[in-house]
């Protein structure tokens, strides 16, 4: 079973709709974030939750919200979706581990999300 | 602010050729360096890191090493095969206020033919 799930796995919906994207993981990390992949643009960070009470905002988290429901879920949210956050979204976790180092990131599947 | 760059792609190269994919970056301290590969229909997934200068990273074949003084993370495989056609991130983690966050390049496309 895969360690991150991301569903759905694709979505296509209108402009003004509100959506979720939902990601739960079973590694027992503590740190979850949310970015989205859009061609030649990388990945970009979009919010970003280091325990369940702690969450920030990324690099681009005008119209997205998040929610860190328990230390296993983390649910992005467009309150009203628009043709421009059509892009593949991404969860990922991590662990800083003993050390407390820099970690690595564990990435789910990927939603594709369309918006008409 | 951290900033990575990468090569431009796509690059398509033939099954045993050798291949390089150039990374440079920005950061302030010492980051730690990543190669992230994304195949088709797949989430990313980390290939290798190295976190201090001259540290190299390797696995299935490929290899990185860590130059602060070029600012530099290069992927290098020397013999490349279909199963490696993919998408090929390089990405940082600072230190400081952005403790925790990778920040990535825009991604190299690799195809391999027989």
């Amino acid at each position: 079973d895969a360690d991150v799930t991301q569903t759905p796995r694709n979505r296509i919906t209108k402009t003004g709709k509100r959506i979720m994207l939902e990601c739960s993981q079973t590694k027992g990390h503590d740190r979850m974030y949310w970015y989205r992949q859009d061609p030649g643009l990388g990945l970009r960070l979009i919010y970003y939750s280091f325990d369940v009470k702690d969450i920030n905002k990324g690099e681009i988290s005008d119209g997205y919200s998040v929610s860190r429901q328990a230390q296993a879920k983390f649910s992005l949210s467009l309150e009203s979706a628009i043709p421009n956050q059509t892009a593949l979204y991404f969860c990922a976790t991590s662990d800083p581990g003993l050390a407390g180092g820099q970690d690595t990131q564990y990435f789910g599947p990927g939603t594709r999300l369309t918006v008409l | 602010g951290d900033s990575v760059t990468q090569m431009e792609g796509p690059v398509t190269l033939s099954e045993e050729a050798c291949l390089t994919i150039n990374c440079t970056y920005t950061a302030t301290g010492y980051p730690s360096l990543f190669w992230y590969v994304q195949y088709p229909g797949e989430g990313l997934q980390l290939l290798l890191k190295a976190t201090k200068a001259d540290d190299k990273g390797s696995n299935k074949g490929f290899e990185a090493t860590y130059r602060k003084e070029t600012t530099s993370f290069h992927l290098e495989k020397g013999s490349v095969q279909v199963s490696d056609s993919a998408v090929y991130f390089c990405a940082l983690a600072a230190g400081g206020t952005s403790y925790g966050k990778l920040t990535f390049g825009q991604g190299t496309i690799l195809t391999v033919h027989p």
